[in-house]
């Protein structure tokens, strides 16, 4: 099982430039989780998706922000254009949820996105 | 107020003691629990979840208090492996989990 995978790891940018982190969650996993992580934060909750579909994109911090799920195996998370205050670790997350139950998470390594 | 909130710590522990972290939610409609660990630049990953009648997972204990919306871990015997962040998760059904912003552990020799 070769887990959640994200790319790129680490990722330096320009302000205002466009920015996609990309995901590929567990095979058979029916729901896909974009989360943001800073110092101050924590983990805030981005946008998720069931069976390919946007649940939940209420965490998204404006329009400069989206994501995508064009099939089970494959999300992006775009930022454009990027500003200095997106620098964060996001995480791309994926579960089994079964009767709207979630049976814990398994995250991928993280995207380190800093923005200059 | 804050969905789950957590003592940020740190706590400092030499090697072999017992120390408790405890955590409470906000939502009463919460229906899983679980406990995550971080260690510092790596992804969260699930230490145990939490059941109503409380559960071991070797030197791991955890409770759930549903009445005052309670969650907390107990960790025996401290390892040095030990240290790391611990995230107490919440999760209401057809919803995304909801963490903590956790406590800090750290175990010395």
């Amino acid at each position: 099982d070769a887990g959640v995978i994200q790319s790129p790891r680490h990722e330096v940018t320009e302000m205002g430039q466009e920015v996609t982190l990309r995901c590929k969650p567990i095979s058979g996993h029916n729901s896909l989780f974009w989360y943001r992580q800073t110092m101050m934060r924590g983990l805030e909750l981005l946008i998720y998706f069931n069976n390919n579909v946007p649940i939940d994109d209420s965490g998204m911090p404006e329009d400069r922000f989206s994501a995508k799920m064009p099939n089970a195996s494959f999300s992006t998370l775009k930022i454009q254009p990027s500003e200095p205050r997106d620098s964060a670790v996001y995480f791309c997350a994926s579960s089994p949820v079964i009767g709207g139950y979630n049976y814990g998470y398994t995250f991928g390594s993280g995207t380190r996105l800093t923005v200059v | 107020r804050k969905e789950v909130e957590q003592d940020p710590g740190p706590f400092n522990v030499p090697e072999g003691a017992t120390v408790a972290f405890n955590c409470t939610y906000s939502n009463s409609a919460s229906q899983s629990f679980f406990w995550y660990r971080q260690d510092c630049r790596k992804e969260p990953k699930l230490l145990m979840s939490v059941y109503s009648s409380g559960n071991e997972d070797g030197r791991f204990t955890a409770q759930l208090n549903r009445a005052s919306q309670y969650i907390s871990l107990l960790i025996r015997d401290s390892k040095l492996s030990d240290s790391a962040t611990y995230l107490c998760v919440v999760n209401q059904a057809g919803t995304a989990l909801i963490f903590g912003k956790g406590t800090t552990l750290s175990v010395s020799s």
